[in-house]
């Protein structure tokens, strides 16, 4: 059974497309996030969603779009890719906000060519 | 600066020494998480203090909120335990951003 499932595990494309990342919580947690991780392995919050609404937008440029069609799930969707966007994007969930344990994913690595 | 500061970067071990990883903050915070990241790549939470200290199996975390700082102990360190730990924090008076260190590198050798 698991918890936080995202996919695809690996993406790779070319500059200018766009693709999607999606992310399902089988926990019944009520937050769910976004992080990417970068290739020094640093790790910043992109999206905070509670309850399919948007709390933090972390200063992600307008190319990066998070749908939340229900708690269970957040999708990433990022239109016209570019180089700098390679990094891995880990999605997580929490009963409620951050004072409670989070829950991730196993990540996605994309690649951008 | 990082609002979250770890120490050291790099830690190498020999199996069943006592290993000690820092974490200092400068922001108030209402919880403190300690997450683990295995070369595979997968993150997996360990602690979430607010105060005090947690026990799980050989893991100790300990936070000390007047100083702004906590530490993550592993008791009879094993290769297994050889993976990043990262020290995250939920500041600026959001329960819903995470600000995180830049982790610790453990490496334990059998």
């Amino acid at each position: 059974d698991t918890a936080v499932s995202q996919t695809p595990k690996y993406l790779v494309t070319q500059m200018g497309n766009d693709k999607s990342i999606k992310c399902e919580q089988n926990l019944g947690h009520d937050t769910m996030y976004w992080y990417k991780q970068d290739s020094k392995k640093f790790l910043k919050i992109m999206f905070s969603y509670n309850n399919k609404e948007l709390i933090i937008n972390e200063t992600v440029p307008n190319r990066f779009s998070p749908k939340s069609p229900d708690k269970a799930h957040l999708n990433l969707h990022i239109n016209s890719l570019e180089l700098g966007d390679s990094a891995v994007y880990f999605c997580a969930s929490s009963q409620l906000g951050l004072n409670s344990p989070l829950h991730f994913g196993n990540g996605t690595r994309l690649t951008v060519t | 600066k990082n609002e979250v500061e770890q120490s050291p970067q790099n830690l190498t071990a020999q199996e069943g020494e006592f290993i000690t990883i820092n974490c200092s903050y400068s922001v108030g915070i209402s919880a403190l998480h300690w997450l683990q990241q295995h070369p595979g790549g997968g993150i997996v939470s360990l602690f979430m203090l607010s105060s005090g200290k947690k026990k799980h199996g050989r893991l100790i975390a300990t936070i000390n909120i007047q100083e702004k700082h906590s530490s993550l102990h592993i008791t009879a360190s094993h290769p297994r335990d050889s993976a990043v730990y990262i020290c995250a924090v939920n500041s600026g008076g959001s329960n819903y951003k995470l600000t995180f260190g830049k982790g610790t590198l453990l490496t334990v050798n059998p």
